[in-house]
């Protein structure tokens, strides 16, 4: 069966220590990766994507993830975090051939201490 | 650019009651989602409609039901409401181009409580 599997449900770190959120799919197909995050309060919003090229994707506010192929992986990076990346962050995959059906991963709820 | 809206934000209901939800995409999306939110199985998809015609389905029972118009809003229906109903529905719209698949720009959601 199709899943996406997020290794950490929850991280803690401080202030300008470095973030990596692991994200392994299984799919058997072409895919487009995704990372999105919610703030608290907030609606989910997209941090960065991937769909074909550069297995080094950047996305907004400084984060970036990188496309394994062989590892089937997605992970996701923030060399230095600040108070205001405490959120859950959404790993989601759908086939390219299956529209716009989204799977995600359970989600990882990082909090950054100030 | 308005982003996608969902009415109401908050319901509350009765077990074997129906719910109706609705959305609102982004002017010039066409392709609708929805998603289904609870803590113990995080977000699932449910269906995704595209120029009023479904296009995707999830694994969940007959009692979710959808529609779209052909302004592209949809709503979802919920009938026979079961406690475990209870979560954030979610919608996301889409702007396809040439059958390209882009990225879903997701709505604030309804929460509903099954009482």
């Amino acid at each position: 069966a199709q899943s996406v599997s997020q290794h950490n449900h929850h991280v803690i770190l401080s202030e300008a220590a470095s973030l990596e959120l692991g994200c392994n799919y299984s799919y058997g197909g072409t895919v487009n990766l995704f990372w999105y995050v919610q703030y608290p309060g907030q609606h989910l919003q997209l941090l960065l994507k991937y769909f074909s090229g550069d297995p080094l994707v950047k996305g907004i506010k400084g984060f970036e993830a990188e496309f394994i192929k062989s590892k089937f992986s997605f992970n996701l990076r923030k060399p230095s975090v600040q108070w205001s990346d405490t959120a859950e962050y959404f790993c989601a995959v759908n086939l390219k051939a299956a529209g716009n059906k989204l799977t995600f991963g359970g989600g990882t709820r990082v909090l950054v201490k100030p | 650019k308005a982003g996608v809206t969902q009415t109401p934000r908050y319901l509350i209901k009765t077990r074997g009651q129906q719910v109706t939800l609705s959305c609102s995409p982004i002017s010039g999306h066409r392709s609708v989602s929805w998603y289904q939110q609870t803590p113990g199985q995080g977000l699932q998809f449910l269906f995704e409609y595209f120029s009023e015609t479904q296009r995707n389905k999830g694994n969940f029972p007959g009692r979710f039901s959808g529609r779209q118009f052909s302004n592209s809003r949809s709503e979802m229906n919920v009938s026979t409401l079961e406690l475990g109903d209870s979560a954030l529905y979610l919608c996301a719209s889409s702007k396809e181009t040439s059958g390209v698949v882009n990225e879903q720009f997701f709505g604030p959601g309804t929460r509903l409580t099954v009482l």
